[in-house]
């Protein structure tokens, strides 16, 4: 069975600093994605990026990017220029392919500081 | 900026007692999912719906469970008998195909007194 763990509890960041949130996962699968779920106090969740697992280029979405490690079966994400809406929880999530679950991590809890 | 949309955003009900949750998935997406997340834990999926039918569930959703598309635009989510742990928040998603981002509503707030 696949599972992913974020062993960052509580993060903590000031404005316009970087911050890295770490996640690993297990899985004897070779081909799946990787997400990066955001959800702010309002509840929603929303998709903050996402990693095809073949492919080997780190996927970039604005100030957000992701150190995927195949082999250590990491991934972690990196915020840039941190801003005070990016307090929010963070979930990792896998999937692997031809299946529609999603496997969330336990979530770390990122505050912006001004 | 289509959305899913869920109601209600918070629901209290009596132990035994049957709940329907309702979600509107955004319009041109085929797959469908619940998901729950009891307070202070992690987001567990419960189940997939395609084409009219449960893809995939998990061992959370028993019996007790059900899922139905009524009208082609509605999604909605039956506990039969509700028990006291099954307070949590539920989610509902979609997406236009599996694999690809699964948008979420902003969840129900189920409370069993």
């Amino acid at each position: 069975a696949q599972t992913v763990t974020q062993s960052q509890p509580e993060m903590s960041v000031q404005e316009a600093e970087t911050v890295t949130l770490s996640c690993t996962y297990d899985t004897s699968e070779n081909n799946y994605y990787l997400f990066w779920y955001k959800q702010p106090p309002s509840r929603q969740m929303i998709l903050v990026i996402r990693q095809e697992a073949y492919k080997q280029q780190n996927a970039t979405e604005n100030r957000f990017s992701v150190n995927f490690q195949k082999a250590a079966k990491s991934f972690s994400l990196k915020i840039s220029d941190s801003q005070l809406g990016d307090t929010a929880m963070y979930f990792c999530a896998f999937m692997k392919l031809n299946t529609d679950k999603l496997i969330f991590g336990t979530g770390t809890r990122l505050q912006v500081f001004p | 900026e289509p959305e899913v949309t869920q109601t209600p955003s918070h629901q209290v009900t009596q132990m035994g007692q049957e709940v329907i949750l309702r979600c509107v998935p955004i319009s041109n997406h085929l797959y469908f999912y619940w998901y729950r997340q009891i307070l202070g834990q992690k987001v567990e999926f419960l189940v997939s719906f395609y084409n009219n039918e449960i893809s995939e569930k998990s061992e959370i959703f028993d019996d007790q469970f059900s899922v139905e598309r009524p009208d082609g635009s509605n999604f909605t989510l039956k506990i039969r008998s509700t028990k006291l742990e099954d307070s949590a928040m539920y989610f509902c998603a979609s997406s236009e195909a599996g694999g690809t981002e699964a948008f979420f509503g902003q969840g129900t707030r189920l409370t069993v007194v």
